[in-house]
């Protein structure tokens, strides 16, 4: 079964600090899942990528597959910014999601 | 607007009382799925289906049934929930090796 590592856990930085989050895994896959999880709970899917690089607006993923390693950047943080993000990846199967713990992230102003 | 729909938001209920959590999508997926999410846990997969009348266990389906008699809804089913069930449910679709959509999420307590 692919292991899904993040780092770090817990992460707090100022307002408009660049902000980097990373996530490993063990089992070569196709693509990789970023998910934002709010404080009131709600999960929203932020990137999806299978190579290089993604941008919206401040957010910028970036996947090295050999590597076995992805990359979560944000660029000029902003207390909104303060969340749980997760990096999920497809398991031996390809069918479901296997999920990081998570970084939670606290932006201040 | 493309969303996956889960009611109720907050439940309370008692040991044993059965109970179904909705889970409706309008994008045409194929694939759905439970997870439960526990302090220190993580994500969990509980269910999911790859088409209607096609569903699997996950991790972690003790306790749990579901079914999928329309491709749009996945209901969530608790025949006789209990204090060990008390956790936060999302239900998840998707088209197999696309992006995933959520629900908003349901808060459950079991007393």
């Amino acid at each position: 079964k692919n292991e899904v590592e993040q780092s770090p856990q817990n992460l707090t930085a100022q307002e408009g600090e660049f902000i980097t989050i990373n996530c490993s895994y063990s089992v070569g896959i196709s693509a990789l899942h970023w998910l934002q999880q709010h404080p009131g709970g709600g999960i929203v899917s932020l990137f999806m990528l299978s190579s290089g690089k993604k941008k919206h607006g401040r957010l910028i993923a970036t996947i090295n597959i050999q590597e076995k390693h992805s990359s979560l950047h944000i660029t000029a943080s902003h207390p909104r910014d303060s969340a749980v993000y997760i990096c999920a990846v497809p398991d031996n199967y390809g069918q479901n999601f296997v999920f990081g713990p998570g970084t939670r992230l606290s932006v201040l102003p | 607007e493309a969303q996956v729909t889960q009611n109720p938001r907050y439940l309370i209920t008692v040991t044993g009382k059965k109970l179904t959590v909705t889970c409706s999508q309008n994008m045409n997926h194929e694939y759905m799925s439970w997870y439960r999410q526990d302090p220190g846990l993580g994500l969990r997969q509980i269910y999911y289906s790859m088409n209607v009348e096609v569903t699997d266990k996950g991790d972690v389906p003790e306790g749990y049934k579901v079914s999928r008699k329309e491709k749009r809804n996945f209901p969530l089913i608790l025949e006789s929930p209990s204090p060990n069930q008390t956790s936060l449910y999302f239900c998840a679709s998707n088209r197999v090796g696309t992006e995933a959509f959520f629900g908003q999420g349901t808060r459950l307590t079991v007393v």
